[in-house]
C-alpha cells in the first residue's frame, strides 16, 4: 500500500523569505501523480501544484515549485518570497495512475508566516 | 460556476446517534470523494463515487456509508456515532477523477460527537 509522510508538523518563515516543505512517499508503482494542496484557516482546500511522475522536469507555479526526486521518493515544495497569505496547512498527496480513484494524503505541515 | 457545497456546516450529535452529511459537487462533475480530517491524521479517504457507483472505499468500519444520486449529489451517513468520529468531513469533486485531475474541495462539515 502506498503511504505519504510529512515529517514537519509545523514550519515558520519570515515574510519574503523562502521555505521548503518536505514530503516523502512509498510506492511500488512507476506511474503516479503527486500534489500539494493548501488549506488556509477556515477556508477551502485548493490545489497548489501537481507533478506527473513520468515527467523529469520539476513543476513550477509562480512562487511555488517542487523538487521531485523519483528515485528517492521525495517531493518537496518550495515557496519563494513568502507572503502572509501563504500561511496555511499544506498537504502532500499521491494518486496512482492505475485508476484506483483515491488520493492518499500526508498528515500536513502547518506553515506560519512571520511579518 | 458555483463551488462544492456541503451541508450542514456544523453538527453536534451524541454518542449512538446517526448523522447524514450532504455534498453538492461542481456542476458537471461526476466524481465525488469523501474524507475525514482529524488533527495529526491528515485526510483519511472514506469513499469515492462516480455515476452513482462506489469505485473505491477506505479502511473505515461499516458504520460509514455513502451514496450518490443521479444528479451527482452525494450523501454520507455515519450510524451509531462514537466520540472518535468527531472530525471535519470533507467532500471533493472532479470531472472524472482521471489522471492528474484536480479535486475541488468543499468547506467541510464539522461534526462534534458528545
Amino acid at each position: 500500500a502506498q503511504t505519504v509522510t510529512q515529517s514537519q508538523p509545523e514550519m515558520s518563515v519570515q515574510e519574503a523569505e523562502t521555505v521548503t516543505l518536505s514530503c516523502t512517499y512509498d510506492t511500488s508503482e512507476s506511474d503516479y501523480y503527486l500534489f500539494w494542496y493548501k488549506q488556509p484557516p477556515s477556508r477551502q482546500m485548493i490545489l497548489v501544484i501537481r507533478q506527473e511522475a513520468y515527467k523529469q522536469q520539476n513543476a513550477t507555479e509562480n512562487r511555488f515549485s517542487v523538487n521531485f526526486q523519483k528515485a528517492a521518493k521525495s517531493f518537496s515544495l518550495k515557496i519563494s518570497d513568502s507572503q502572509l497569505g501563504d500561511a496555511a496547512m499544506y498537504f502532500c498527496a499521491y494518486r496512482s495512475a492505475a485508476g484506483t480513484y483515491k488520493y492518499i494524503f500526508g498528515t500536513g505541515t502547518r506553515l506560519k508566516v512571520l511579518a | 460556476k458555483a463551488g462544492v457545497t456541503q451541508t450542514p456546516r456544523y453538527l453536534i450529535k451524541t454518542r449512538g446517534q446517526q448523522v447524514t452529511l450532504s455534498c453538492s459537487p461542481i456542476s458537471g462533475h461526476r466524481s465525488v470523494s469523501w474524507y475525514q480530517q482529524t488533527p495529526g491524521q491528515g485526510l483519511q479517504f472514506l469513499f469515492e463515487y462516480f455515476s452513482e457507483t462506489q469505485r473505491n472505499k477506505g479502511n473505515f468500519p461499516g458504520r460509514f456509508s455513502g451514496r450518490q444520486f443521479s444528479n451527482s449529489r452525494s450523501e454520507m451517513n455515519v450510524s451509531t456515532l462514537e466520540l472518535g468520529d468527531s472530525a471535519l468531513y470533507l467532500c471533493a469533486s472532479s470531472l472524472l477523477l482521471a489522471g492528474g485531475e484536480e479535486q475541488f474541495f468543499g468547506p467541510g462539515t464539522r461534526l462534534t460527537v458528545l
